[in-house]
């Protein structure tokens, strides 16, 4: 079945330090879909990519989908305290009855 | 306008039990999904629903099911439970319905949770 690869599953930054997160996918994505979780908390979503080679940035986030839209990226500059949290990003393929399929989440961690 | 509401938020059973979960949706949004999340897992896809019809299922076992109703409430049961359903279970509301292709359907918003500790 179609599956979405999230690596990596953790990463440990400096506050300050940049972040990135990426997902993959062997087939080829209608969109895929970035969301955030808090510790505590549940998935909030973040943004949509939906064409080929589409980058979007919402303040220090830049989201990028591949040109092949088989690949997506999050990145993070200059990570602030209110970032931790796990970042998951979610798929959804055309023959797939448009059911998202969810990468396994990358967890940013703040070293003190 | 009121968020995805779940309850209860947090309930404790003992194995063998059963437990009723219920999500009410966003206004307006008429297909509902559920989820578990284990501790430090991913989320796990139980099931969506769209006009009180199942169109989606996860690899979940059948003690695991689900209902929707026609004001798009839902309620997903567990029966016999195990240690190991122990987990977060959320419930999340789209505009999604089958054929629909509008970009923003299938966003998720997702409600806070029911936490069930299985002793």
């Amino acid at each position: 079945g179609q599956q979405v690869m999230q690596i990596p599953q953790y990463q440990h930054v400096q506050e300050g330090e940049d972040f990135t997160t990426y997902c993959n996918s062997s087939t080829t994505l209608s969109n895929i879909q970035w969301y955030k979780q808090r510790p505590g908390g549940h998935p909030v979503f973040l943004i949509q990519l939906v064409k080929s080679g589409e980058v979007k940035k919402q303040k220090r986030l830049t989201f990028q989908f591949g040109e092949a839209k088989k690949n997506s990226s999050l990145h993070i500059t200059a990570t602030q305290t209110t970032d931790v949290g796990t970042y998951f990003c979610a798929g959804l393929f055309s023959d797939s009855n448009y059911q998202l399929i969810w990468g396994a989440g990358t967890k940013l961690i703040i070293k003190p | 306008k009121a968020g995805v509401t779940q309850t209860p938020r947090y309930l404790i059973k003992t194995r063998g039990q059963q437990v009723t979960l219920s999500c009410s949706p966003i206004s307006g949004h008429r297909s509902v999904s559920w989820y578990q999340q284990t501790p430090g897992q991913g989320l796990q896809f139980l099931f969506e629903y769209f006009s009180e019809t199942q169109r989606n299922k996860g690899n979940f076992p059948g003690r695991f099911s689900g209902r929707q109703f026609s004001n798009s409430r839902s309620e997903m049961n567990v029966s016999t439970l195990e240690l190991g359903d122990s987990a977060l279970y959320l419930c999340a509301s789209s505009f999604r319905s089958p054929g629909l292709k509008t970009s923003g359907a299938n966003v998720l918003t997702f409600g806070a949770g029911s936490r069930l500790t299985v002793l």
